[in-house]
């Protein structure tokens, strides 16, 4: 199993601003994952972060708003840039245990736009 | 393309009553399925997944779940419902070998004491 930590795990932003979610996980892994799940709703997955090189983004996700980082095997970045309240959500930080196939996830940092 | 309906938005069921949350799916191939759950204010916690063997799956908290390779399900069920279960549960699958996981809507349990 992987143990993994977000940062914040919630906050209030001003609209207009941008905010950095900090994942770390507790064994090194090729493959971490950023979920959105919005109110009342089902998880969405944003992109995938590879160590080494850049995040591939979803449909409907661009890296100008949603920039990744992935400096290292255990920690990655997720910012929300120039947020608006439809940016309120959950965000999620995930890896998959390559052998298993389970998805593992943070706590999850709960954004609120005002 | 893969995809995960979970038909019922909520399901209420009696405390001691069985339990089922229902899941169909859609993939190009083998799947490999999942439920996870969801308590309020928490993040997702592993239940339980179906990769290959029996098709009746056993995992966490008492859940089981079957895997219907002819009517593409993989119901989730329990026995005898505990008021403590109530929460979120979602459905989720990922074609084998490809590292994409596709979560349904989820459905809300209530159990009623």
């Amino acid at each position: 199993s992987a143990v993994i930590s977000q940062k914040p795990s919630r906050d209030i932003c001003q609209r207009g601003t941008s905010l950095t979610i900090q994942c770390q996980v507790d064994s090194q892994v090729t493959m971490m994952f950023w979920y959105r799940q919005q109110p009342g709703q089902s998880l969405t997955l944003i992109a995938t972060a590879n160590q080494g090189s850049e995040a591939t983004y979803e449909s409907g996700f661009v890296i100008d708003k949603f920039p990744i980082s992935r400096p290292n095997l255990t920690f990655s970045t997720l910012t929300v840039s120039n947020m608006s309240p439809e940016d309120s959500s959950i965000y999620l930080c995930s890896v998959v245990a390559v052998n298993t196939g389970e998805l593992f996830f943070g706590e999850g940092s709960r954004l609120t736009v005002l | 393309a893969q995809s995960v309906a979970q038909p019922e938005d909520q399901v209420n069921v009696a405390e001691g009553n069985p339990l089922t949350v229902k899941c169909t799916y859609s993939v190009s191939g083998n799947p490999y399925l999942f439920w996870y759950v969801q308590y309020p204010n928490r993040g997702l916690q592993f239940l339980l997944k179906y990769i290959t063997g029996d098709n009746l799956v056993k995992g966490s908290y008492g859940f089981e779940a079957e895997f219907n390779k002819s009517q593409t399900s993989f119901h989730l069920k329990k026995p005898s419902a505990l008021v403590s279960d109530s929460a979120l549960y979602f459905c989720a699958v990922r074609l084998g070998g490809y590292q994409k996981v596709t979560f349904g809507t989820g459905t809300k349990l209530q159990v009623i004491p």
